[in-house]
């Protein structure tokens, strides 16, 4: 069975940072494009960032541009988000996705999140 | 950008259900998604390139539509279909969810 693990969530001030970690299980990882997603509390589903097989042009959105670096380890099967200059506002749920191939970006598969909060 | 309508929409077991997406731009390749969201769980693929159901999804469910303005069918709905649904496009480099479709079953 396909599994996503998330880790690395918490607390943390404003400015701050953290890396969430994402181990993969259960299909290829290093055949797989991989992202992030995120759901701040009571609201709608964004998008974080999408790397592709081999980690070359990564996609970001505006919101995380210049903070946030997406990487994978194929070694290890192994997704990364370093957030950087953390804002109140990157409060959410972050969820680990994994592209359903030849989809045009859908995700198939959903970790069960890694809940992320700033605060002071 | 995506809007979604109607905000809420309340229906009874049996019934049918027409959820609408419209872009603002042409969705390219129609790169259209839609995914179910049930509380405190995460979001489940049903429908990618706007009307391929995913794996395991029931026949109930049904994407169609092209260019701009996309739609999610859900016939004979059932009490386990209560749900936010969302549509998703990549498109112009961006990839950027709907607001939400909020299904409540009577």
């Amino acid at each position: 069975d396909v599994q996503l693990l998330e880790s690395g969530g918490g607390l943390v001030q404003p400015g701050g940072s953290l890396r969430l970690s994402c181990i993969a299980s259960g299909f290829t990882f290093s055949s797989s494009i991989m992202g992030w997603a995120r759901q701040a509390p009571g609201k709608g589903l964004g998008w974080v960032s999408v790397i592709s097989v081999d980690g070359r042009s990564p996609y970001y959105a505006d919101s995380v541009k210049g903070r946030f670096t997406i990487s994978r380890d194929n070694s290890k099967d192994t997704l990364y988000l370093q957030m950087n200059s953390l804002k109140a506002e990157d409060t959410a749920v972050y969820y680990c996705v994994k592209e359903q191939p030849a989809s045009g970006w859908s995700f198939d598969y959903w970790g069960q999140g890694a809940l992320v909060t700033v605060s002071s | 950008v995506l809007t979604q309508s109607p905000g809420t929409l309340s229906l009874s077991p049996g019934e049918r259900a027409t959820l609408s997406c419209r872009a603002s731009q042409s969705v390219s390749n129609n790169y259209l998604t839609w995914y179910q969201q049930k509380p405190g769980q995460a979001p489940r693929l049903l429908i990618y390139g706007a009307s391929s159901r995913a794996s395991g999804i029931p026949d109930r469910f049904s994407g169609s539509g092209s260019g701009t303005d996309f739609t999610l069918t859900i016939t004979r709905l059932e009490p386990e279909d209560s749900a936010v649904y969302y549509c998703q496009q990549y498109g112009g480099g961006r990839l950027t969810f709907g607001g939400g479709t909020r299904v409540e079953i009577k």
